[in-house]
């Protein structure tokens, strides 16, 4: 089953609005981080977190982790059109295997 | 740095035809993964490495095989190809364990007639 949850799926906001999304894990992880799909293109990674209650900021994108390090968020403040595209977390357990486990992304779309 | 290289960029196949998904990466990263994408699905996990010589399989491994060739190249074959296997297939690299990240090929788009 679906190891890793994340909401919403889809996200449609106006140029300017907040946006947010959630990642859920059943399980505890040692870390979890986040990439980003641009429409046509590649998951590009964005960020790791470790640490529980971690909270690190890029210029408008604030990636925040939970005290039981089973949860996490994405807050980018003010969208822009350059925004658009898929945002995915992906957990890892920490085993030496190094796997992911993937979220199914939240499509943001941003309107002019 | 090229990356992860994947090849070929788009391929049309017919039902029951084989082919092979060529994946290398230069960064020397340990572990290698092939995921593959469709519509609402996220990115799931066909089959992964963790080192040459070494494979496991992930969340839909069925219909498909790969091949650690060495420490830079990992293959994905169809040996039989279906109509429920077109989707875009990722190949991934990271260093296991440590940041910062997995990177990922451009994707092969195939489409199973």
């Amino acid at each position: 089953g679906q190891q890793v949850m994340q909401i919403p799926q889809y996200q449609h906001v106006q140029e300017g609005e907040d946006f947010t999304t959630y990642c859920n894990s059943s399980t505890t992880l040692s870390n979890i981080q986040w990439y980003k799909q641009r429409p046509g293109g590649h998951p590009v990674f964005l960020i790791q977190l470790v640490k529980s209650g971690e909270v690190k900021k890029q210029k408008r994108l604030t990636f925040q982790f939970g005290e039981a390090k089973k949860n996490s968020s994405l807050h980018i403040t003010a969208t822009q059109t350059t925004d658009v595209g898929t945002y995915f977390c992906a957990g890892d357990r920490g085993s030496t295997l190094g796997r992911l486990y993937f979220g199914r992304g939240t499509q943001l779309t941003v309107w002019p | 740095n090229a990356g992860v290289t994947q090849t070929p960029k788009f391929q049309v196949l017919k039902t029951g035809q084989s082919m092979t998904l060529q994946c290398a990466q230069d960064m020397n990263h340990n572990s290698m993964y092939w995921y593959r994408q469709d519509p609402g699905m996220g990115l799931r996990l066909i089959y992964y490495s963790a080192s040459e010589g070494t494979t496991d399989k992930g969340e839909v491994p069925n219909g498909y095989n790969v091949s650690r060739l060495n420490k830079r190249e990992f293959s994905l074959r169809l040996e039989s190809a279906a109509p429920s296997q077109t989707s875009v297939y990722f190949c991934a690299s990271s260093e296991t364990g440590r940041g910062p990240g997995a990177f990922f090929g451009q994707g092969t788009r195939l489409t199973v007639v």
